[in-house]
């Protein structure tokens, strides 16, 4: 079955402290993944996207993740975090079934900055 | 421009109520979402909706209903509520198919005892 795990549920860093944020996917293919971030009291915000080329994507915010295919990993990472980047973030994978394409998304990682 | 909204921003129900909960969008979208979020557990897709007076059943789908009479409302339903039900709930909608380009609203907090 297809699944997304995160396995971390909570990180602390430090502001101005580098991050990174792990997702491993179960998938037959590579699927199209992404992250997510989700601000207290809102709702979700698509950070970036992977669907095929390079493997290193950048999104808003100053967050990249990298795909590696060999590890069926797609870890989100930021060189200096900042207090605002406190939110909960989801890793989703989007399996085409040849029908409406759905997301399958990970239990998320909260993290929280310290000053 | 508004996006997304939902409506209430909060309930609280007794075990066996009903409420119905509505999201607009004034993005013209055609398709639209609704999920709940428990802890621990992501997102899940309970139904979505491909177009004006269509609904499609998503992931967790039973105990609910919902409705798209007209493009820019689609309302879910919930005829009998059950402790379980207890979560947050989003509405989404996205232009197309995309359903990875979509845009959340702000939640409903439903809580049933």
């Amino acid at each position: 079955a297809q699944s997304v795990t995160q396995p971390d549920i909570h990180i602390t860093v430090s502001e101005g402290a580098s991050l990174e944020l792990r997702c491993n996917y179960s998938y037959g293919a590579t699927p199209y993944l992404f992250w997510y971030v989700q601000s207290p009291g809102q709702g979700l915000q698509l950070l970036l996207k992977y669907f095929s080329g390079d493997t290193l994507v950048q999104g808003i915010k100053g967050f990249e993740a990298e795909f590696k295919r060999s590890q069926s990993s797609f870890n989100l990472r930021k060189p200096s975090v900042h207090w605002s980047d406190a939110a909960e973030y989801f890793c989703a994978v989007a399996p085409f079934s040849g029908g409406y394409n759905k997301l399958i998304f990970g239990a998320g990682t909260r993290l929280a900055v310290h000053p | 421009n508004a996006g997304v909204t939902q409506t209430p921003k909060f309930r609280v129900l007794k075990t066996g109520q009903s409420m119905t909960l509505l999201c607009a969008q004034d993005m013209n979208h055609e398709y639209m979402y609704w999920y709940r979020q428990d802890p621990g557990m992501g997102l899940r897709l309970i139904h979505y909706s491909v177009g004006e007076g269509t609904t499609a059943k998503g992931e967790v789908p039973d105990g609910y209903n919902v409705s798209r009479l007209k493009k820019q409302n689609f309302l879910l339903g919930l005829e009998s509520a059950a402790p379980s039900q207890t979560s947050v709930y989003f509405c989404a909608s996205s232009i197309d198919r995309r359903i990875w380009e979509q845009f959340f609203g702000p939640g409903t907090r439903l809580t049933v005892l």
